[in-house]
């Protein structure tokens, strides 16, 4: 079946620090990807669509200056935490879909001191 | 405000028996809909999807779909303790589109 690989799988680090979160599909080609996060005990909410070789479409809510989204090739999507703060801890967690229903990525679990 | 509502639980079920979990969604454009299972501290792991009316069914899973009363179901039979995980009930517009997830139903089954 479809693979979504994501890393890393765990991030701690101190509050200014950048933190960049790949998320690559293995067996197929995605021309757009999807981020969400996920605070303890919440459901996952929708952050961005990364769009191959375009600009990210951002949520209402969500700073696209602090979440840089960067879709370079049909197989690679970085998001990438600027200047993180503890606000930011949470588990991150990536989408992509050959055609059907979306694969998720393992998850990113940040957490920010 | 599309919302996606499921009863947060925890559902409780012997093992071996069928549990039963429920979800509505508010937009009555929605086509493609999915059940997702995701354990403590794990991503979520695609269970079933549907787009038509009706019952699907793929082992002991069966998902129910009824667009005019807006409601989603899944059932899984012979429960099994490691079917113990909060299941996430998620609609989009269009296969492909982002995913509107509800905040899950917490189903334990019990030895």
């Amino acid at each position: 079946g479809a693979v979504v690989s994501q890393h890393p799988s765990w991030v701690i680090c101190k509050s200014g620090t950048s933190v960049k979160i790949e998320c690559r599909s293995l067996d197929f080609q995605a021309t757009t990807m999807f981020w969400y996060r996920q605070f303890p005990k919440q459901s996952l909410m929708l952050m961005a669509t990364s769009n191959e070789g375009s600009k990210a479409t951002y949520e209402q809510g969500v700073e696209k200056d602090k979440f840089l989204i960067n879709h370079a090739s049909l197989t690679l999507s970085t998001l990438t935490v600027t200047s993180a703060h503890p606000e930011d801890s949470s588990f991150y967690i990536c989408s992509a879909s050959p055609g059907g229903p979306q694969h998720f990525g393992d998850g990113t679990r940040l957490s920010i001191l | 405000q599309k919302e996606v509502e499921q009863n947060s639980g925890p559902l409780s079920v012997p093992e071996g028996a069928i549990a039963s979990l429920n979800c509505t969604y508010s937009d009555r454009g929605s086509q493609s809909f999915f059940w997702y299972r995701q354990y403590s501290g794990k991503s979520p792991e695609l269970i079933m999807f549907i787009y038509s009316n009706g019952d699907k069914e793929d082992g002991r899973f069966t998902a129910q779909l009824n667009k005019a009363s807006q409601y989603v179901s899944l059932l899984i039979r012979d429960s099994q303790p490691s079917d113990s995980a909060t299941y996430l009930c998620a609609v989009n517009m269009r296969v492909g589109y982002a995913l509107n997830f509800g905040k899950g139903t917490s189903l334990l089954v019990t030895p």
